[in-house]
């Protein structure tokens, strides 16, 4: 399984650009980068998932550079409701077993 | 259409009890996951049923079961409870088992 190292915490304001970057060295060739929110007492929610490149949709986007050792998690323009753990994962072959670890807590301010 | 949904919210054990958590899935989800998720940590992997059969198992000792239905709702099941067992009982369905999964919030677990 491929380890991911992602900064403890965060702190933004309200409208800012986040962008919380991943480290995943030992990334295989078929597996995936996923990104999950978790509010406190609530289950994760699925954010964004990608294999290469950049990939968008309307509420992120994830910047993969082409070694595919990192990724970054872009969130545009952060209000307070966007204050929440956001972990970094990768998946073997796009499979859903999920190993969390720690994850980032981001905070917004205003 | 409703989310993952988990029953109870809350319950409160004794040591060396029994405990059965619900969940049903998202309507077409095929596949349920358990995650057991201690205060300030990540959610840890459980199980992973697919279909009705068990299709993954995280390291946890054999007090932890866990079925699926042929409506593709699932029961966790720990018996002899320990202390330790307090956490946050997350689970996920999804459409099969490589797709983003859906979190349910969660049973609070509190053995005491």
């Amino acid at each position: 399984l491929a380890k991911t190292t992602q900064p403890i915490s965060m702190d933004s304001y309200e409208g800012q650009e986040v962008n919380i970057t991943c480290s995943h060295n030992n990334i295989a060739t078929n597996d995936y980068i996923t990104w999950y929110q978790q509010f406190p007492s609530q289950g994760p929610r699925f954010i964004i998932q990608g294999y290469k490149t950049k990939v968008t949709n309307e509420v992120a986007s994830l910047f993969i550079p082409a070694d595919r050792k990192s990724s970054t998690l872009s969130l545009p323009r952060v209000s307070l409701s966007d204050t929440a753990v956001y972990y970094c994962l990768v998946l073997t072959g796009g499979g859903n077993k999920l190993t969390f670890g720690t994850g980032t807590q981001l905070k917004v301010e205003l | 259409d409703a989310g993952v949904t988990q029953s109870p919210t809350h319950l409160i054990k004794t040591r060396g009890q029994q405990v059965t958590l619900r969940c049903s899935p998202i309507s077409g989800h095929k596949s349920v996951s358990w995650y057991q998720q201690v205060l300030g940590q990540g959610p840890q992997f459980i199980f992973q049923y697919y279909e009705k059969e068990e299709r993954g198992r995280g390291n946890f000792p054999d007090r932890f079961s866990a079925r699926q239905f042929p409506n593709y709702s699932s029961e966790l099941n720990v018996n002899a409870l320990l202390l330790g067992d307090s956490a946050l009982y997350l689970c996920a369905s999804s459409p099969s088992v490589d797709s983003p999964l859906h979190f349910g919030n969660g049973t609070r677990l509190t053995v005491t």
